[in-house]
């Protein structure tokens, strides 16, 4: 069965400290992958797809990237984190058919002071 | 932007009342839409992935229902639980590498 691992489950990060939040999924190959953000009192909001290794869409403008270095590996990244970063991160799968639901880890809370 | 409404925001029922909320989406837009249950400390867990108008799908006592010439969907609990609290998230699929856009969610508290 396949299974989705995020990490770490809490942060707590000073403002304009980098950031590096992983994510890895198995038993399944060449997934797609998703972060997405809940910032306070709002809704999931997708950052960024991947349809492959190496290949990294952004949904919004933002202070974060993304790489898939690979085929089931999914990082999130900063190098200056901003208050404005603070929020619930979640890292999601799926087959990429259309009948096919995501597959959520258990998110990350980033706390900036 | 698209725009993915869900209402009511929050909603607080007796146990055995039933219950629904309601999901819209630009039907223009249409591909897929799905539904997912959220409980507090847990990750969103997949209900239900709907893709035809006229479709009804069920799990248990949960049920939806879609209208993709409208722009709705409707979500069902029958005789609701208290372990049936959770936040309920609807998400439209347009086609594109499977990306979802999430509603804000339904809220749903049952007390005894």
């Amino acid at each position: 069965s396949q299974t989705i691992h995020q990490w770490p489950a809490t942060l707590v990060q000073p403002v304009g400290s980098p950031l590096s939040l992983e994510c890895t999924v198995e038993g399944t190959s060449n997934p797609n992958l998703y972060w997405y953000r809940q910032a306070a009192g709002r809704g999931l909001q997708l950052l960024f797809y991947s349809v492959g290794i190496g290949q990294i869409s952004s949904e919004v403008p933002q202070n974060l990237s993304a790489s898939r270095p690979q085929d089931r590996q999914f990082i999130l990244s900063s190098k200056k984190l901003l208050l404005s970063d603070s929020g619930f991160y979640l890292c999601a799968w799926s087959g990429g058919s259309i009948s096919q639901p995501q597959h959520f880890g258990d998110g990350t809370r980033l706390s900036i002071l | 932007i698209l725009n993915v409404e869900q209402s009511p925001q929050s909603l607080h029922v007796q146990e055995g009342d039933s219950t629904n909320f309601t999901c819209s989406f630009p039907s223009s837009n249409f591909y897929a839409l799905h539904w997912y249950r959220w409980e507090t400390a847990k990750s969103p867990e997949a209900l239900f992935v709907m893709t035809l108008n006229g479709d009804e799908k069920k799990k248990g006592r949960i049920s939806a229902t879609l209208n993709t010439k409208e722009g709705y969907s409707y979500l069902y609990i029958k005789g609701s639980q208290p372990e049936d609290s959770a936040t309920y998230l609807c998400a439209l699929d347009t086609g594109t590498a499977s990306k979802l856009t999430f509603g804000t969610g339904t809220r749903l508290q049952v007390t005894l």
